[in-house]
């Protein structure tokens, strides 16, 4: 079965430092990988996601992550952190066919420092 | 526009009522969710729906029910509250077809039992 751990579950940067958040899964198949944000009192939302198409994907907010199967790994990276990228991050997989529901991580919450 | 609603956003009830969360998507998709997200962030499965008149059970046993009788509606129900439930619940949805399964999220209800 297809799983994904989060290391550690709060990480606090400076603002304009880098932020670096760590996904390692777990699947017997190629996976797809995915990457939310949570912000306080609301739903999660899609920030990125890797479907084999290319091992460095790009998604909003400036955010990108790299797939790296040798190190089962799809980090979570942005070169300088803002105060509203403080939120909960969530990384998710699923099969590659897509047909199971995601299985998701504990969770990140990144906090910025002024 | 597109989306995913869920009502109320938040409620307060004392223990031993029925209640029911509402979900609804102008999405078009086939697939929801119900997931229940501890204090701690942790996102739990307690219910999916591959169409109308399928759900099935998630990884966290629940004592709540789903129903599916229309694509775009997916309630849940408490049928007697108790403080345990207290909570946050989050409901998804995606495409029944896409080859890569990411899923949409609405804002979430959070539930308190006194």
């Amino acid at each position: 079965a297809q799983s994904v751990t989060q290391l550690g579950s709060h990480v606090s940067v400076s603002e304009g430092a880098l932020v670096l958040l760590r996904c390692n899964y777990s699947s017997s198949v190629p996976p797809y990988l995915f990457w939310y944000v949570q912000y306080p009192n609301q739903g999660l939302q899609l920030l990125l996601k890797y479907t084999s198409a290319a091992t460095l994907v790009k998604g909003i907010n400036g955010f990108e992550a790299e797939f790296k199967k040798s190190e089962t790994s799809f980090h979570l990276t942005k070169p300088s952190a803002h105060m509203s990228d403080a939120a909960e991050y969530f990384c998710a997989v699923t099969l590659l066919s897509g047909n199971t529901p995601l299985v998701f991580g504990k969770g990140t919450r990144l906090s910025v420092i002024a | 526009e597109a989306d995913i609603y869920q009502t109320p956003r938040y409620l307060v009830i004392g223990t031993g009522k029925k209640i029911t969360l509402e979900c609804s998507q102008t999405m078009g998709h086939d697939k929801m969710y119900w997931y229940q997200q501890d204090p701690g962030m942790e996102l739990h499965l307690i219910h999916y729906s591959y169409g109308v008149n399928s759900t099935e059970k998630g990884d966290l046993s629940s004592e709540s029910t789903v129903s599916r009788i229309r694509t775009e509606h997916f309630p849940l129900t408490l049928e007697s509250a108790r403080p345990s439930h207290t909570s946050q619940y989050l409901c998804a949805s995606s495409v029944l077809t896409s080859p890569y399964g990411e899923q949409f999220f609405g804002p979430g209800t959070r539930l308190t039992v006194l």
